[in-house]
């Protein structure tokens, strides 16, 4: 089990151009966590998946930004027409969901995204 | 929804000396509070967990408290050590919901 792994590390873009980022859980892990950090702030939510459904979408996310989970497996979150704003530090994070009883995060290293 | 507050924001203490955060949440249905630790440019890592059943929880020198009644948590490191040093995350979960985090509480412990 290597945890939970993101790519890229880093990506600097133009403002306008479209970016994607992937997430692979751990591996028996059946939600995955999407969140924005930025300095000094703690991880704001973005959005969750249980297998390959989508549960919930922070209202706060606008709509250039979509995530998918096709096979309940590895995740894509995609921005589209980059904004200055969006700058950030792009958290994933998986848990194993049971129910009733939830399971910690466990987080990968995060996307350092830079908007020129 | 779940509403999570930290404090303090920044706390150094001596080498040496007990440091204590505290979080409080509004939801009452949160039934799972854990603690993380991220360093600089480094991931968040589980530190430390509790569970609405239980009112407190020790691991060497970390150890959490929780008081559903007055709905707040608190982190409390003994013997703090430099290596302490960093950001540290409180969070607090409604059963099968989303995670909602606290804005961190920068540690420095000093030599």
């Amino acid at each position: 089990d290597t945890g939970v792994s993101q790519n890229p590390r880093h990506k600097i873009t133009k403002r306008g151009q479209n970016v994607t980022f992937r997430c692979d859980p751990i591996s028996e892990h059946n939600r995955l966590y999407w969140y924005r950090q930025t300095l000094g702030q703690g991880p704001e939510f973005l959005t969750y998946f249980q297998n390959e459904a989508q549960l919930e979408k922070s209202r706060l996310l606008s709509d250039r930004f979509s995530a998918e989970r096709p096979k309940g497996s590895f995740s894509t979150l995609e921005i589209q027409r980059t904004e200055q704003g969006d700058s950030a530090m792009y958290l994933c994070a998986s848990s194993l969901w049971g129910g009733p009883i939830n399971q910690p995060q466990h987080f990968g290293d995060g996307t350092r995204l830079s908007i020129l | 929804g779940e509403n999570v507050e930290q404090h303090p924001s920044t706390l150094s203490v001596q080498e040496g000396d007990s440091a204590v955060i505290k979080c409080t949440y509004s939801d009452s249905a949160s039934n799972y509070f854990p603690w993380y630790k991220q360093e600089l440019g480094k991931r968040p890592q589980l530190i430390i967990d509790i569970r609405s059943n239980v009112g407190e929880k020790k691991d060497q020198r970390i150890a959490v408290t929780l008081n559903k009644t007055a709905k707040h948590f608190s982190l409390h490191i003994t013997e703090t050590q430099p290596e302490d040093s960093a950001v540290y995350f409180c969070a607090a979960i409604v059963s099968g919901q989303n995670f909602v985090f606290g804005p961190g509480t920068r540690l420095s412990v000093l030599p």
